[in-house]
């Protein structure tokens, strides 16, 4: 069974470019989250969706960001413009139920870094 | 506000020592946690959880103790390997919130031969 895929793995770009982060979750999962690490700093939540609706965006840094996840599959996140704050690591993860219990834990993918110079 | 934090933000360890990464939270509410090990490159890996209504929890070669009264768990490795320096992240999963998870800082593991 393939796990949470993330593309592109790697991104630099340069301030004030525009980047589009893809997340495919585990087939059948409907809970998508979406989490950042910043250099040095914890991992940080930024959203999370329930099929295709978005459930909790508390984390969203700002106005800059955009999630979507068209048809409840796979999610994009969209930063616009980049600043140079916005590098980091952005995780994908997804989870058949809210409650992680043992075996039925959330998913993470390997992440997408991203470079803003 | 809430949060979920680490005592010690890096932790070197001699091969075949045991391990062992603190971390504290603040939500007195907070009833179930989540150690994840993040390699290099990778995204985070579940290790062990524990719920509020235990103390201790054992996994293979992994142990997670968890003190309600003073608010802080601990992640004991044992015979430490090469293969365990990774960052290790305590997390609270708020099932009520969505799942969402609230991570601490992290602790960076290195192991020497």
């Amino acid at each position: 069974e393939a796990g949470v895929t993330q593309f592109p793995s790697h991104s630099v770009i340069e301030k004030g470019q525009t980047v589009t982060l893809r997340c495919d979750p585990i087939s059948g999962h409907d809970n998508l989250y979406w989490y950042r690490r910043v250099m040095g700093k914890e991992i940080k939540f930024l959203l999370h969706f329930v099929k295709e609706s978005k459930q909790d965006e508390s984390g969203m840094p700002n106005n800059r960001f955009l999630a979507e996840r068209t048809g409840g599959t796979y999610s994009t996140l969209k930063v616009q413009p980049a600043e140079l704050e916005d590098s980091g690591v952005y995780f994908c993860a997804s989870s058949q139920d809210v409650r992680v219990s043992g075996g039925n834990t959330i998913y993470f993918g390997e992440g997408s870094w991203l470079t803003v110079v | 506000g809430e949060s979920v934090g680490l005592h010690l933000p890096t932790l070197s360890v001699q091969e075949g020592d045991n391990s062992i990464i603190n971390c504290a939270y603040s939500n007195s509410a907070s009833d179930y946690f989540i150690w994840y090990k993040q390699e290099s490159g990778k995204g985070p890996q579940f290790i062990i959880d524990i719920r509020s209504n235990m103390d201790k929890r054992q996994g293979q070669r992994v142990t997670v103790l968890l003190n309600k009264t003073v608010k802080h768990l601990s992640l004991q490795i044992a015979a430490t390997q090469p293969g365990d320096s990774a960052v290790y992240f305590c997390a609270e999963n708020r099932y009520n919130q969505g799942g969402k998870l609230i991570f601490g800082q992290g602790t960076e593991l290195s192991v020497k031969p």
